[in-house]
């Protein structure tokens, strides 16, 4: 049973666009949440991460939003940079667990 | 920052044989580690978390007995795939926590094909 969703398998976004992308959890124990970028055949890279007791947290171009009631959280990229061009996974643990429940990913594609 | 070095990168084995994947935390002791499976366009799969000092916990369907984990030292986890099929290729990845609000570091993968 999957935990985690990711709906949108890829995104195609402009240079310098925001990129928005989307998870969904069903699991209301979750409480930690982060986000990781991940190129092919290399290990994913951590990008972000919220606790439940935040909604928003920042760093740089990436931001994370978590609505807690519905139960999803997104991630937006602004601007969108080539680099950006990468598979991001969203992932989820619950309190005193320390076990990731990730999504199934969303490629994102930045174009020129 | 925390690094999670993994070995080897990709490694092709024939059926029947076994396989032994490292990883190993460079600069922090990690007294958990965990192992997962990536299918093509398919999400992270835990196989099993990696105790130091102790057996591993494996997941429900993952077979222990062909799985092998061990975990000697706070720095080094492996992971033995024993009596390798075309179907246990796919891509191995370990991770360890360095601590609190660091979040998970991953290894980059072993990929492994069995021919």
């Amino acid at each position: 049973d999957q935990q985690v969703k990711q709906n949108s398998p890829s995104l195609s976004v402009q240079e310098g666009r925001i990129s928005i992308l989307n998870c969904d959890y069903t699991n209301s124990m979750f409480d930690y949440f982060l986000w990781y970028k991940k190129y092919p055949a290399e290990g994913p890279t951590f990008l972000i991460s919220i606790s439940s007791i935040k909604d928003k947290n920042e760093d740089g171009r990436f931001t994370v939003f978590l609505n807690k009631s519905a139960k999803h959280l997104s991630l937006h990229i602004v601007p969108s940079q080539p680099g950006d061009s990468a598979v991001y996974f969203c992932a989820a643990s619950a309190a005193n667990d320390y076990k990731l429940s990730f999504g199934a990913g969303t490629t994102v594609t930045v174009r020129a | 920052g925390a690094v999670v070095s993994q070995h080897p990168s990709w490694v092709i084995c024939k059926s029947g044989t076994s396989v032994k994947i490292e990883c190993r935390s460079l600069d922090f002791q990690a007294t958990t580690m965990f192992w997962y499976r990536q299918f093509p366009k398919q999400s992270l799969m835990l196989m099993a978390t990696s105790n130091e000092g102790s057996k591993a916990t494996y997941e429900q369907g993952v077979e222990k007995d062909k799985f092998l984990i061990n975990h000697a030292s706070l720095t080094l986890s492996t992971l033995t795939v024993t009596s390798a099929h075309p179907e246990d290729s796919s891509f191995y990845i370990c991770s360890a926590m360095p601590g609190q609000g660091y979040g998970y570091t991953f290894g980059s993968g072993t990929r492994l094909t069995v021919v």
